[in-house]
């Protein structure tokens, strides 16, 4: 069964850009949401998607955001590109997110603001 | 106060002792709880969860639950130099979705 897939690994971008990220969750589950990590901060909640739904959000500037399709895939977007966005973004999936389900993790996209 | 936290670090042990990772949390009303392994560079891996008080063990790993005292542990048995790596106390604060709180993490060493 695959995994968790993220897309692009590694990239870099200048401040003032915007970004977009990609994540195919494992088959069958319907939930995704997304994490920041940082050396300072370490993981940091950011939102979770479930059918097509934004389901719970962290304390993020409007600046992040994210969508989930219907097939359960979902990007997270982050517009105005600032230093400090610079970090390792996972995406996590659920089966459906009910208390107890367990979240497994993509390998992440590491993410260069210059 | 953070939600989730844990003692940084770093901890040494020799390899085959027994390893003690902490944590506590602040809300009363998370529901769910999880270790998570993290080695450098790499994505956070699920070692185990626990959601009743008491204890849980998995192969060489044993959680332990302590709702009143909001507390969390991660024994691990037989350690081995495979074990060094960054360990993640995370707990679900929802009885609906996921809205994970994650601890700044444990850097374990086990020397050889």
């Amino acid at each position: 069964k695959a995994g968790v897939t993220q897309t692009p690994r590694y990239l870099i971008k200048t401040r003032g850009q915007q970004v977009t990220l990609s994540c195919s969750p494992i088959s069958g589950h319907r939930s995704v949401s997304w994490y920041q990590q940082t050396p300072g901060q370490g993981l940091q909640f950011l939102f979770e998607y479930f059918s097509e739904t934004q389901r719970n959000k962290g304390n993020f500037p409007g600046r992040f955001s994210g969508r989930q399709f219907s097939n359960s895939r979902s990007e997270m977007n982050v517009s105005t590109l600032e230093l400090g966005d610079s970090a390792l973004y996972l995406c996590a999936s659920s089966l459906d997110g009910t208390a107890g389900n367990t979240i497994y993790f993509g390998e992440g996209s590491w993410l260069t603001v210059v | 106060q953070k939600e989730v936290e844990q003692n940084s670090g770093p901890l040494s042990v020799p390899e085959g002792a027994i390893a003690s990772l902490n944590c506590t949390y602040s809300d009363r009303g998370s529901q769910s709880f999880f270790w998570y392994r993290q080695y450098s560079g790499k994505s956070p891996e699920l070692i185990m969860f626990i959601y009743s008080n008491g204890d849980k063990e998995d192969g060489r790993f044993t959680a332990q639950l302590n709702k009143a005292s909001q507390y969390v542990s991660l024994l691990i048995r037989d350690s081995q130099p495979s074990d060094s790596a960054t360990y993640l106390c995370a707990v679900n604060l929802r009885s609906t979705g996921n809205q994970f709180y994650f601890g700044t993490g444990t850097s374990l060493t086990v020397i050889p």
